[in-house]
This record gives structure tokens, sequence and C-alpha cells, in this order.
């Protein structure tokens, strides 16, 4: 059972223009989200997080939105550049030491939406 | 070198070899970790280490071996692999296992044949 979906396995979106991309949770019990960006033949790269205190938090271009309600997820891309383009993994983790049992920060990923950013 | 290093890059190995592969972590981490990523599959959790303890085991066959002889280097022992075994290995780091950020190498891409 997957309990973080990435639904849409691409995107295309125009240059300049917004990218949204979204991440479902099954797991009540996550309290940190966390968007990792890979490029092919490079590990994935920690772009921005969430705490699940919060609703949204911003890092330049790169806005991430919580709706713990609906256990959803988004990433918000504005303008999206060219070099944006890659695939993008959600993460969500339990708080190590409190319910979920484990003693570390473990991160289950949706499978990724590959983004594709035309000039 | 900085970051998460990986070799060998590309492996191709038949079922009846042996072999390993290496992560080095150059960033002062206490926290090591073995992910596999199969075709449109996500990332999947395989062995955590804490300084050089393993504290994670996530229902791995034995087929897979770790090693983590110091906090900076992480190994993973193949031998009598299946075809079905072919992905890409991720090995990542992070500042202590409590640490949410992981920071990952390139990845080993392996084809068993």
């Amino acid at each position: 059972d997957q309990q973080v979906k990435q639904n849409s396995p691409s995107l295309s979106v125009q240059e300049g223009r917004i990218s949204i991309l979204n991440c479902d949770y099954t797991n009540s019990m996550f309290d940190y989200f966390l968007w990792y960006k890979k490029y092919p033949a490079e590990g994935p790269t920690f772009l921005i997080s969430i705490s699940s205190i919060k609703d949204k938090n911003e890092d330049g271009r790169f806005t991430v939105f919580l709706n713990k309600s609906a256990k959803h997820l988004s990433l918000h891309i504005v303008p999206s550049q060219p070099g944006d383009s890659a695939v993008y993994f959600c993460a969500a983790s339990l708080t190590p030491g409190g319910a979920g049992g484990t003693s570390y920060g473990k991160l289950t990923f949706g499978q990724g939406t590959i983004l594709t950013v035309h000039p | 070198e900085t970051g998460v290093t990986q070799t060998p890059r590309h492996l191709v190995m038949g079922m009846t070899n042996k072999k390993s592969l290496k992560c080095e972590q150059h960033l002062g981490h206490n926290a090591m970790y073995w992910y596999k990523q199969s075709a449109k599959k996500p990332l999947e959790l395989m062995f955590v280490y804490s300084l050089e303890e393993r504290v994670e085991n996530n229902s791995v066959p034995s087929r897979f071996s770790p090693e983590c002889p110091n906090s900076s280097h992480l190994f993973l022992h193949l031998h009598t692999l299946q075809p079905e075994d072919s992905a890409l290995y991720l090995c990542a780091s992070s500042q202590d296992p409590s640490s949410y950020e992981q920071y990952f190498g390139p990845g080993t891409r392996l084809t068993v044949t």
C-alpha cells in the first residue's frame, strides 16, 4: 500500500508560467513533508520542506502548500524556468521517537513527477 | 570531492557474481542510508546506519549485505542477485538519524543478467 502518491507522472509547462505539482498521502501521522528534485544521472537534491504545524512555506520561486484535512501537498514554482525541468519527488516523514515507532527520520517517497518547462 | 559520492556509477553482473557498491560522504554526517529505486516505483529504504550501527533493515533479502566501517563510508555487498534486483541504488546521508533532510549520491545503476 503506497502511503505517498504523486498521481501525475508528468507535467508540461511554458516558461514563465506556474508549475503546480501535487502529492497525496494516506497516513495522518506524517508530520513533516519535503520536496526533492532530481536531474538525470544525479541523485535527488533537497528543495523545500514544511512542517505539519504550517500550511505554507515559501523559498524564492518555490512555495509548498499543505492541506492536512485533505492530506494533500503541492509545490508551486513561479515563474517556471527551463532549468526547472527535472523529476520532482515528494516525501513524508514521522517524528523520530514518536508514534511512528522509528528512532530516525524515515522518509516515504512518492513515485515522482517529470516536469518539463518549454522555452 | 564534495557531498556524497558513489562508485561504480554503472554495474552489470551475473546472478552468480559477487560485487560491492561503495558510498562515501564528505559532509561530516552521522547517518547513512541505502535506497533502491526500481523502474516507475518510489524510492524504497533498505538500510539505515547511525554512527556505524545499523538501526534499520527494511525487510531486505540477505543477498544484500551492508557494511559501515566508519561514519563516512558505506558499502552494499551483493551476491547471488536476481534479475528483479536490477535498479538504481542510491546512498544518502544526514546530519544525524533524526534529521529529515537527506543528501543523496548520484546512484549506481545495477543490471543483473
